[in-house]
């Protein structure tokens, strides 16, 4: 069992491009989350995802950020025209079925933003 | 709004010694208390979780105690050992229209001295 992996480990984008960073979920996980890691802080949830659905996307901001999770392949995180307050630690965690148990984390992508 | 409100920010122990971490909840809906425990350039894992049925809950060195009047959780790590240095969070999940999103602590940052 490969557990949740992300990729890529750690990425770093100028001012203005796009990040993407991808999660696969474990395996017979159907749920996905993303959850942002600022430095002397705790994660903060961004979006959940089941497959081709956005349940809940109160925590991403409203612009630059979206989220999907084809039927195929992996979620995507997507950042547009990155700015240097997106550097952060992003991970993903998936579980089996609705809810918190079995919530099992990525080892997350850090960007930086130069 | 923090839901999770978490002390110390960082402890420091020696080998031998009992780490101590506090979290605070406001939401009384909460019910489910995990801790999770992360080491540098890795996600978040689960170390122990408990309900609020229970007052105690104990896995190894690990303890989870729980006083519901007082809306507190704690976290006790008997005999710590260095190889336990790393950041502890408390969560609790949102069991409003999300059922997946957990709320985090800041974290506390452990050192156990050798």
């Amino acid at each position: 069992n490969a557990g949740v992996m992300q990729n890529p480990r750690h990425l770093v984008r100028r001012r203005g491009q796009e990040a993407r960073l991808r999660c696969s979920p474990m395996k017979g996980h159907s749920h996905v989350y993303w959850y942002r890691q600022l430095p002397e802080e705790g994660l903060k949830f961004m979006v959940y995802l089941q497959k081709e659905n956005i349940i809940d996307e109160s925590g991403m901001p409203k612009e630059r950020f979206s989220a999907e999770f084809p039927k195929e392949g992996p979620s995507i995180l997507r950042i547009q025209q990155v700015v240097r307050g997106d550097s952060a630690a992003y991970f993903c965690a998936s579980s089996p079925e609705f809810g918190f148990y079995g919530y099992t984390f990525g080892s997350g992508t850090r960007l930086t933003v130069v | 709004q923090q839901q999770v409100k978490q002390s110390p920010q960082s402890l420091i122990v020696q080998k031998g010694g009992i780490s101590i971490i506090n979290c605070a909840y406001e939401n009384t809906a909460f019910d489910y208390f995990p801790w999770y425990q992360q080491f540098p350039g890795k996600g978040p894992a689960l170390l122990i979780a408990i309900r609020p049925d229970v007052s105690e809950k104990k896995e190894g060195r690990f303890t989870i105690s729980f006083n519901k009047s007082a809306k507190q959780f704690s976290l006790h790590i008997m005999d710590s050992q260095p190889g336990d240095s790393a950041t502890y969070f408390c969560a609790a999940p949102d069991r409003g229209s999300t059922l997946g999103r957990l709320y985090f602590g800041r974290g506390t940052q452990l050192t156990v001295w050798p």
